[in-house]
């Protein structure tokens, strides 16, 4: 079946404007989550969701960037005036449901570059 | 101190080298543990994943866990070409999330 998909696979913008990436998880998993992979950072949480619900926003690095998913299926991830140091690659992932964190399945991610 | 603490390499070895990876951890709350493979420019992809100590085998891949020393293992036997990619060790986190190491870059050379 189909794998993790998000978009847009590439994302060039200039620094001060609003970005929006979308995710959609392998249909039927519950959970779904959203990191973030710099170089020489390795991946870091952002946040997760269990249906529509994000239980703990605190891995958001700064209030400009929120996280919605509606309809327990696609998620946006939204960053608000972004920053040089925003570039990266985000990362969504999903699994069957939080109770299975262990079997996450990741999309190929966005790669987000700020001028 | 880092979570999850990865070599990140780079390693280099020749093809039907076995090969040994290998991570630490500190926090001994939500003990399991996952072995990804992620190719260059691509997403990370779910090698294994175990709860125990021990060893896990599946096919050429071995993964080993040993708590007391909060030390996780993943050993590739009979490495190909193919197996070149950066490998990330992760564990459970309290946020329920996974919390990773930064990876060891991996050349298989023919």
């Amino acid at each position: 079946g189909a794998g993790v998909s998000q978009s847009p696979s590439n994302k060039v913008t200039e620094k001060g404007k609003d970005v929006e990436l979308r995710c959609d998880p392998i249909s039927g998993h519950t959970a779904l989550y959203w990191y973030r992979q710099s170089l020489g950072q390795g991946l870091e949480f952002l946040i997760y969701f269990q249906g529509n619900s994000a239980p703990d926003k605190s891995g958001l690095p700064s209030d400009r960037f929120s996280a919605e998913r509606t309809g327990g299926s696609v998620s946006t991830l939204t960053i608000q005036r972004t920053q040089q140091e925003d570039s990266a690659v985000y990362l969504c992932a999903s699994s069957l449901s939080s109770g299975s964190i262990y079997e996450q399945y990741f999309g190929p991610g966005t790669r987000l570059t700020v001028t | 101190q880092k979570e999850v603490e990865q070599d990140p390499g780079p390693l280099s070895v020749p093809e039907g080298a076995i090969v040994s990876l290998n991570c630490t951890y500190s926090n001994s709350a939500f003990q399991y543990f996952m072995w990804y493979r992620q190719y260059s420019r691509k997403g990370p992809e779910l090698l294994m994943y175990t709860y125990s100590s021990g060893n896990k085998e599946d096919g050429r891949f071995t993964a080993q866990v040993d708590k007391s020393s909060k030390y996780i293992s993943l050993f590739i036997r009979d490495s190909q070409p193919s197996d070149s990619a950066t490998y990330l060790c992760a564990k459970g986190g309290s946020q329920g999330n996974l919390i990773f190491g930064k990876g060891t870059k991996l050349s298989v050379k023919p």
